[in-house]
């Protein structure tokens, strides 16, 4: 079983389209995050949720909306996509929000605005 | 802002040969983490050090820690071409993340020809 399953793992959007990416985690775990990796495979948090409460938005556009439904899903809307929303999106979860927690990710969503 | 830096960018070496990435970090942590990902996957941790900690093993992997230089090594030993991937190294604490949440490295890439 996929501990940390994303969908789409690929997006092909234009650009002002609104889209959405799903995470779920099976792993029992209390804080999930989303992650953006860019061309240079540079990777950066995006937000960080603890048992449905946001805990960390790293100067993120509001045009990112995380939802929180439940501990176990983390979902990323974008709204009014851009040009340089190019990028693999990981979404990743950990046990608790505590430094010392090994992180595990999904496998990446590749999203492309055209 | 960006925490760790991993040196070198690339790496290219023959399978048996040892494989050494560095990596420095700016501020005070708690811990120090690294990571691999392999082409079009997600990262996978593959061992953590603390601060109080000098070195650490597991398998064929060493990871040495000097938070007086601020500074950490991951040696690969007897390398596979399997072990191409690249390599994160992610700091974690009240001072390298903020809320738990682990900052990472651009990554060395690794390849390791048969």
């Amino acid at each position: 079983d996929t501990a940390v399953s994303q969908t789409p793992k690929y997006l092909v959007t234009q650009m002002g389209n609104d889209k959405s990416i799903k995470c779920e985690q099976n792993l029992g775990h209390d804080t999930m995050y989303w992650y953006k990796q860019d061309s240079k495979k540079f990777l950066k948090i995006m937000f960080s949720y603890n048992n449905k409460e946001l805990i960390i938005n790293e100067t993120v556009p509001n045009r990112f909306s995380p939802k929180s439904p439940d501990k176990a899903h983390l979902n990323l809307h974008i709204n009014s996509l851009e040009l340089g929303d190019s990028a693999v999106y990981f979404c990743a979860s950990s046990p608790t929000h505590s430094s010392g927690n090994t992180i595990y990710f999904g496998e990446g969503s590749w999203l492309t605005v055209v | 802002s960006q925490q760790g830096e991993e040196d070198p960018q690339a790496l290219s070496i023959q399978e048996g040969e040892n494989a050494t990435m560095n990596c420095s970090y700016k501020t005070s942590i708690n811990n120090l983490q690294w990571y691999r990902q392999n082409s079009g996957r997600g990262l996978v941790h593959l061992i953590l050090i603390r601060s109080n900690e000098r070195e650490k093993h597991s398998g064929r992997l060493r990871v040495t820690l000097d938070t007086s230089k601020k500074s950490s090594s991951l040696l690969i030993t007897a390398s596979r071409a399997a072990d191409t991937a690249s390599y994160f190294c992610a700091t974690g604490g009240r001072y390298g993340g903020s809320q738990g949440n682990l900052i990472f490295g651009k990554g060395t890439k690794l390849s390791v020809k048969p």
